[in-house]
């Protein structure tokens, strides 16, 4: 069971879209629509922002959605702001009620 | 609102086993078909599930970490615990305890507790 991959860093100015991409394999991502992302402030809880791969929790900004294609998720942050500057980590279940993070992408706003 | 809170010894010595209780408020550990886990976050690294607990008692591990954790509940005092034997300095991590779903993912946290392996 390997982290997923997921780049080290994003960044973005204000008021720019950026991807975060999440690959695993066809045992995890590949298999399961069930991909969740967290955002995560250094000193603070994470915080799920989507999950079920494109559903958001009530209370996380529509400026956040999911995609996924293959063994591929991706999270998308619109109109970047200066809050969303913050850890982000996907998450997908692996099978036999077990799960695998990734390993972390620092997102910047310039 | 649905509230966990780690406890446990900030400092273990090499070899020996790592004890973290999370205590659970705001709602019962034995309501709904949730899963009770762990996490960890090595300094500098990111996060890594370490396994959960259902109150069924059913446990699911890490296979990376599983011939060393055991996870435990207590529903008489609504919480859940985690062991880790044989511990190194590559176990020094904040852990984390979450509320867990298949579908919904962790949505309640705690704040975590760091831990630090060292004699």
């Amino acid at each position: 069971q390997s982290a997923l991959t997921q780049p080290a860093s994003v960044s973005g100015s204000p008021g720019q879209s950026i991807t975060i991409s999440c690959t695993g394999t066809s045992s995890d991502v590949g298999s399961y629509n069930l991909v969740s992302w967290y955002q995560h402030h250094p000193g603070k809880a994470p915080k799920v922002m989507i999950y079920e791969g494109i559903k958001r929790p009530s209370g996380v900004s529509n400026r956040f959605s999911g995609s996924k294609y293959d063994k591929t998720a991706s999270l998308t942050i619109s109109g970047l702001q200066a809050e969303d500057e913050a850890d982000y980590y996907c998450c997908s279940y692996a099978g036999s009620s077990t799960f695998v993070f990734g390993t972390g992408t620092k997102v910047t706003v310039l | 609102q649905l509230q966990l809170q780690e406890s446990g010894s900030g400092l273990v010595r090499p070899s020996q086993t790592l004890s973290l209780t999370c205590a659970v408020s705001g709602g019962s550990i034995s309501s709904g078909d949730y899963s009770w886990n762990w996490i960890r976050q090595p300094p500098g690294k990111g996060l890594e599930w370490i396994g959960s607990i259902y109150h069924s008692g059913n446990t699911y591990y890490n296979p990376s970490l599983k011939s060393r954790v055991t996870i435990s509940v207590d529903r008489s005092k609504n919480q859940f615990s985690l062991r880790l034997s044989s511990v190194t300095a590559a176990d020094t991590a904040v852990y984390y305890c979450a509320r867990g779903d298949i579908l919904t993912g962790f949505d309640y946290w705690g704040q975590g507790t760091l831990v630090t392996v060292s004699s």
